[in-house]
């Protein structure tokens, strides 16, 4: 299996602009996760998605951030309008659901977003 | 909410030693599960260990091995003959088992592996 994908590997782009992170989980996974990772506040979750359905959005930040899984091989995470603090990594993981061989998160190799 | 402590923000040590990072947790929980992640520079996370919690045993994994005290809330990673390439950040991991599937992460530490 090629693992999850994630694209671009790094963007950079000025303040105000939109920008979109990609992410294509390993087939057959049921849940699909988004995390930001600083120096400041470490790995924290942003939402996830069970089965393409959204069932936790507590950690997006702000309305400028949003999230969708329009079907199961293909999740985006989109800032609108991006601000300077929002330079950070971004991760995308994806799993089995528990119980399934207990499989953890896999993760991809992650979006380095820097916001001039 | 759970909360994982890593006390440690950096280690260093000589090729061919044994480490010990530390981490903690608390929950109210009783069943979960405890992971720890490597990121090294290539910006990957790699997992390293799991231990389940209703498991006594500890886990182990090559030269990676767990101490996990339920009672104590601790779950410490001894990696023994330390390699070159065992150089990254480590972070361990909590995850319930109600309900929502997330990992709750520590802050990570650092570690190197000197020649």
């Amino acid at each position: 299996d090629a693992g999850v994908i994630q694209s671009p590997r790094h963007e950079v782009t000025e303040m105000g602009q939109e920008v979109t992170l990609r992410c294509k989980p390993i087939s057959g996974h049921d849940y699909l996760f988004w995390y930001r990772q600083t120096m400041m506040r470490g790995l924290e979750l942003l939402i996830y998605f069970n089965n393409n359905v959204p069932i936790d959005d507590s950690g997006m930040p702000e309305d400028r951030f949003s999230a969708k899984m329009p079907n199961a091989s293909f999740s985006t995470l989109k800032i609108q309008p991006s601000e300077p603090r929002d330079s950070a990594v971004y991760f995308c993981a994806s799993s089995l659901a528990w119980g399934m061989g207990n499989q953890p998160q896999h993760f991809g190799d992650g979006t380095r977003l820097s916001i001039l | 909410a759970q909360t994982v402590t890593q006390s440690q923000p950096e280690m260093s040590v000589q090729e061919a030693e044994t480490v010990t990072l530390s981490c903690t947790y608390d929950t109210s929980e009783s069943n979960y599960y405890l992971f720890w992640y490597k990121q090294p520079p290539s910006r990957q996370m790699i997992l390293v260990i799991r231990q389940e919690a209703y498991k006594q045993q500890n886990a182990t994994e090559n030269r990676f091995s767990v101490n996990f005290q339920k009672a104590a809330k601790s779950f410490s990673l001894k990696i023994s003959d330390s390699q070159l390439g065992d150089t990254a950040m480590y972070f361990c991991a909590f995850m319930t088992l109600q309900g929502a599937q997330k990992l709750v992460f520590g802050q990570g530490t650092r570690l190197t592996i000197n020649p």
